[in-house]
């Protein structure tokens, strides 16, 4: 079956710091892959996707590349600020299959100190 | 656009009672509501997908007739949650596909219960 894998929090990092926070996936089929976050208080909020190897998606100076070779959806950012500060999950969609639900990693609490 | 709107925000219930949530969509028709549980420091596990007019489809191991899903229309599913315990407190969070074929899913901002 589908299962995600990200890197376990909780991270802290200061103010304009480069943030990594890595994701693998198991798939049987042909996947997109997402990014959502989860402010404090809020519903889950997509953050960026991509739908087939080698896209890169990108959002509010968030980046990740869809690597087919080594099944990965590893998220970055070049220079964090505090109000990045969230709950961040890796997830996957198998379309290929029909399959529209989503199936999600355990989520990374990221915090940003000034 | 695209907002899901769910409701209550959080509800404190007695053991034994019945809890109703509502998710809906603002904004566009969804015919495909989803609704997930995310316990503390764990990831969302998706309960069952809600279907309009038709029965939803529950993931293995969830309760059906704890769990109650009624999607009656275009814009609205709720989830029952019958006789509560404790164990059935958690972080309840719906989703919805915009009929328009988009593949993205829009969430609901959740709804904490808790069984006392």
């Amino acid at each position: 079956g589908n299962s995600v894998t990200q890197m376990e929090g909780p991270v802290t990092l200061s103010e304009e710091a480069f943030l990594t926070i890595n994701c693998t996936y198991t798939a049987t089929g042909y996947p997109s892959l997402f990014w959502y976050v989860q402010y404090p208080g809020e519903g889950l909020q997509l953050l960026l996707k991509a739908t087939k190897a080698d896209d890169k998606g990108s959002n509010k100076g968030f980046e990740a590349t869809y690597r087919k070779e080594t099944t990965s959806f590893h998220l970055e950012k070049g220079s964090v600020q505090v109000s990045d500060s969230a709950v961040y999950f890796c997830a996957l969609s198998d379309l290929a299959l029909g399959n529209e639900k989503l199936t999600f990693g355990t989520g990374t609490r990221l915090t940003i100190i000034p | 656009g695209a907002v899901v709107s769910q409701h209550p925000s959080w509800v404190i219930c007695k053991s034994g009672t019945s809890v109703k949530i509502e998710c809906r969509s603002l904004d566009f028709q969804a015919t495909t509501m989803f609704w997930y549980r995310q316990f503390p420091k764990q990831s969302l596990m998706l309960m069952a997908t809600s279907n309009e007019g038709s029965k939803a489809t529950y993931e293995q191991g969830v309760e059906k007739d704890k769990f109650l899903i009624n999607h009656a229309s275009l814009t609205l599913s709720t989830l029952t949650v019958t006789s509560a315990h404790p164990e059935d407190s958690s972080f309840y969070i719906c989703s919805a596909l915009n009929d328009r074929g988009s593949t993205e899913a829009f969430f609901g901002q959740g709804t904490r219960l808790t069984v006392v």
